[in-house]
């Protein structure tokens, strides 16, 4: 049972387009939830956070929304450019006692700009 | 800093044969975590370390599956006897500081391939 749900497994968007990746989740425990970014032969690279006191978080051409009421968050990429196309894992974790518990990653979402 | 040094970057073994990963986190990161990402399932944490020692091994889909960090500066993965089903790209992962809302940086992957 997957607790980090990425529905979409590709989006295609033209250059200078606005990108909109979108993540579910099912633990309402979580309150810390991270966008990463992975290009082909490489390891996966941190992007962005959130914490759950925020519901914005920007950074550049890169901002994550959080609605916690309906447990979604979005990555928007604006403008996109074809550097961006790149599998993009959203993942999750929760405070647990003393120190966080482990991160629990989605399937992820090819995304494709293109030119 | 080289980052997370994985090897091999590729294996391809047969069925039933043992397969050992290593890894060498950053020079300081007291955690290291090993993933697991399948097209179907995405990344999936298997096991993770603080300072050497194993926290969470709930992941780790069988006993056929082991995990050591003799030191500060290496772990291995293991798979014995290894399975068609094993196929996948392995990550190593490690970060900073206690609590894993901390970056993690990962290694490029092992992609493994059990005929």
């Amino acid at each position: 049972d997957q607790q980090v749900k990425q529905n979409s497994p590709s989006l295609s968007v033209q250059e200078g387009r606005i990108s909109i990746l979108n993540c579910d989740y099912t633990n309402s425990m979580f309150d810390y939830f991270l966008w990463y970014k992975k290009y082909p032969a490489e390891g996966p690279t941190f992007l962005i956070s959130i914490s759950s006191i925020k519901d914005k978080n920007e950074d550049g051409r890169f901002t994550v929304f959080l609605n916690k009421s309906a447990k979604h968050l979005s990555l928007h990429i604006v403008p996109s450019q074809p550097g961006d196309s790149a599998v993009y894992f959203c993942a999750a974790s929760s405070w647990r006692e003393t120190s966080y518990d482990k991160v629990i990653f989605g399937p992820g979402t090819s995304l494709s700009v293109i030119p | 800093d080289a980052g997370v040094i994985q090897s091999p970057r590729h294996e391809v073994t047969e069925m039933g044969q043992e397969v050992t990963l290593r890894c060498k986190p950053i020079s300081g990161h007291d955690y290291l975590f090993w993933y697991r990402q399948t097209m179907m399932r995405g990344l999936e944490l298997l096991i993770y370390f603080n300072n050497n020692v194993p926290i969470d091994d709930s992941g780790m889909p069988e006993d056929r599956f082991s995990a050591k960090m003799p030191n500060a500066s290496f772990s291995t993965l293991k798979i014995q006897p290894s399975e068609p089903r094993d196929s996948a790209v392995y990550f190593c992962a490690s970060s900073l500081t206690q609590g894993l809302r901390e970056t993690q940086y990962f290694g490029p992957g092992t992609r493994l391939l059990v005929l």
